[in-house]
């Protein structure tokens, strides 16, 4: 099925070093919602996005939609251990809000203390 | 206020058997969907129920079925279980009109 390409596939990082990842899409999506999973655990929804070029903030995590609706990025400042995980983008084509969530494949995220 | 919650955490089955996984959505919210998430995978739909009916159903055979209560809750028929289904099973749950779902811890299922 249809698939984001969510990039980086992996990272591995300082802590205190500042972290951006992308998700890219073929079709307009209009949302776009960001997501932390830890091992064995459910993903966390960590920030929502409903309008073309909205940047949004939570803590130290900055997401934006992009101008073309086709793509949105995730930025983590100042990263600490607790950070390690893995991270995906999902969004959701326009059609009613009974569409599907189409899923990036995750960038997993290391934190080297 | 509780969020999504699932039950079992956990479960061993052997091929050929099937199972029933359950999940309470979050307080408030009346639609559930179902994930069926890989090791080192993203999630992939299974199906979203809304109302008691299925509402949209992604590249699942027929042995993947499901069920909706009148009090919103959900759950999720494997039959004639394959090695391959095992995974982690997500449920997660949204509110009318809203877009952001909330995931429940899953449900390990092993195959052996």
């Amino acid at each position: 099925g249809q698939q984001l390409n969510q990039s980086p596939q992996s990272m591995f990082i300082q802590e205190g070093e500042d972290v951006s990842m992308n998700c890219t899409s073929s079709s307009i999506f209009n949302t776009w919602l960001w997501y932390k999973q830890d091992p064995g655990e459910g993903p966390v929804l960590l920030i929502a996005l409903y309008k073309a070029g909205e940047l949004t903030s939570n803590g130290r995590l900055t997401a934006q939609f992009g101008i073309t609706r086709k793509d949105s990025f995730l930025n983590i400042s100042a990263s600490i251990p607790s950070d390690v995980g893995i991270y995906f983008c999902a969004g959701q084509s326009p059609g009613g809000n009974n569409r599907k969530l189409i899923w990036g494949l995750g960038t997993s995220l290391a934190v080297n203390p | 206020d509780a969020g999504v919650t699932q039950s079992p955490t956990h479960l061993i089955k052997t091929r050929g058997q099937q199972v029933t996984l359950r999940c309470s959505p979050k307080s408030g919210h009346d639609t559930v969907s179902w994930y069926q998430q890989a090791l080192g995978q993203g999630p992939q739909f299974i199906f979203q129920y809304y109302e008691e009916e299925e509402r949209q159903r992604g590249n699942f055979p027929d042995r993947f079925s499901g069920h909706q209560f009148p009090n919103y809750s959900s759950e999720l028929n494997v039959n004639a279980l394959l090695l391959g289904d095992s995974a982690l099973y997500l449920c997660a749950s949204r509110g009318t009109g809203l877009y952001e779902q909330y995931f429940g811890p899953g449900t390990r299922l092993t195959v052996t």
